[in-house]
């Protein structure tokens, strides 16, 4: 079982805000990942990191931005929120030691741009 | 590079029929892990196997099981006896393990399974 958290769950910003998405895991895992997923579609990897003071854009091209200080914690932020950011963003992570990479997932927090 | 494909879209049964979701992936690895998640309407993915590519074993929880076919790059899942709960969005990912501790998941685009009662 995951203890993995993400806050806030749902979020209504209005374009131009700035904001900070939340994640936190008490596993101790090295690996962290934001995902971005509009409704019924695939998940899609903008930022992972590999431990303390790492971080990768993913494949999907993003504009949010990261930072990993502490093992434990992993927050997404975006500089001045615009309409099409409105989507769902899942944070996960994994242990670095293996490379079987089970990745256990946040409940997510669904964006809203106004 | 990996992919993986999930041909079927959207899959409705009654509760209480049998339904296979399907799961085809390529790699070029011959190390690798395959993986099965499922979404529910509250939105967070629930991991639910992990499969590596030495071990062609099917498995058995309950009323889920997995059948793994190297010869036709397959992962797929069965559900017995569905029951509404099921319903979900349900995802199969791919990780290489040849590229180390730094691979990532793959994954598929969803299938998404509606049981009605």
């Amino acid at each position: 079982e995951a203890d993995i958290y993400q806050t806030p769950r749902y979020l209504v910003i209005g374009t131009g805000k700035k904001i900070t998405l939340e994640c936190s895991q008490t596993m101790g895992h090295d690996k962290m990942y934001w995902y971005q997923q509009d409704p019924g579609m695939e998940l899609h990897l903008i930022h992972y990191s590999y431990g303390v003071n790492s971080t990768e854009k993913g494949d999907l091209s993003s504009e949010s931005t990261v930072s990993r200080i502490r093992t434990e914690h992993f927050p997404l932020t975006l500089e001045s929120a615009r309409p099409s950011h409105t989507s769902q963003y899942l944070c996960a992570s994994s242990e670095r030691r293996t490379s079987t990479d089970t990745q256990y997932f946040g409940p997510g927090t669904r964006l809203t741009v106004l | 590079a990996q992919k993986v494909t999930q041909a079927q879209t959207e899959i409705s049964v009654v509760e209480k029929e049998d339904v296979t979701l399907d799961c085809v992936y390529e790699t070029r690895d011959t190390t690798y892990y395959l993986f099965w998640y499922k979404q529910p309407p509250s939105g967070e993915l629930v991991f639910l196997i992990r499969r590596n590519s030495f071990d062609e074993q099917n498995e058995i929880s309950g009323r889920y099981s997995w059948n793994f076919q190297k010869s036709t790059s397959s992962f797929n899942f069965t559900i017995t006896a569905s029951q509404v709960v099921d319903s979900a969005v349900y995802f199969c990912a791919l990780s290489e393990a040849n590229t180390g501790a730094n691979s990532k998941l793959t994954f598929g685009k969803g299938i998404t399974l509606s049981v009605r009662p």
